[in-house]
């Protein structure tokens, strides 16, 4: 069936490093790839997005990379700061274009 | 204010009762979505609806039912099926079902059965 996988569950950094955090997907149809950001207590928001299309993505400090050969999909996150602190999901679109959520990543920024 | 909102915001229900919780957006858009959050385990799709009248199964719909009577309205019925009820659940909507379009979630409702 429809699954995303997202490694690593927690992951921790110093202020000022990067953070990587990745997916991959099991249905190659899936065409669209967004990553939402959900701070302690607030809802998922929507950080970046890229379509099956593009292989890379940037926007100020974050990024994602697409391999579709592969299917596989990640997140950069440049410069990291405290405020950067929270739970990023990966998702796929699946059949009907119905979004599947990865299982989350908690990111810890020390200052 | 355009948005999405979920009420109440905190629920409990009693063992063998049926709850229902409130999901309404005013974005015009046509696709909605009912999602579990458990810790470690993400966002995990229940039902979801392209259009009015019509919606399908998620991945863990067993233990719940939901409406789509208005575009504007998606209320999801935990009923007394649902073996583990307690759980953080989350709405969203997106212009439509399909290719590439953002979703758009609310501030979730958080169900402890006692």
């Amino acid at each position: 069936g429809e699954n995303v996988e997202q490694h690593p569950s927690t992951l921790s950094v110093q202020e000022g490093d990067s953070a990587v955090i990745k997916c991959t997907y099991s249905d190659s149809a899936s065409n669209y790839f967004p990553w939402y950001k959900q701070e302690l207590g607030k809802r998922p928001q929507l950080i970046i997005d890229i379509r099956s299309n593009v292989g890379e993505k940037k926007d100020q400090r974050i990024a994602v990379t697409l391999n579709k050969t592969a299917k596989h999909f990640s997140l950069h996150i440049t410069e990291t700061q405290p405020e950067d602190s929270a739970v990023y999901f990966c998702a796929a679109s699946g059949t009907w274009g119905k979004l599947i959520f990865g299982q989350g990543t908690t990111l810890q920024v020390k200052p | 204010d355009g948005g999405i909102t979920q009420s109440p915001k905190y629920l409990f229900r009693k063992e063998g009762q049926n709850v229902t919780l409130s999901c309404e957006q005013n974005l015009n858009h046509d696709a909605m979505y009912w999602y579990r959050q458990d810790p470690g385990q993400g966002l995990r799709l229940i039902y979801y609806s392209q259009i009015v009248n019509d919606f399908q199964k998620g991945d863990i719909a067993e233990g719940y039912s939901v409406s789509r009577e208005k575009k504007e309205s998606f209320p999801l019925t935990v009923t007394s099926a649902q073996k583990n009820p307690t759980a953080f659940y989350l709405c969203a909507s997106s212009k439509v079902l399909g290719d590439g379009t953002e979703a758009f979630f609310g501030q979730g409702t958080r169900l402890t059965v006692v």
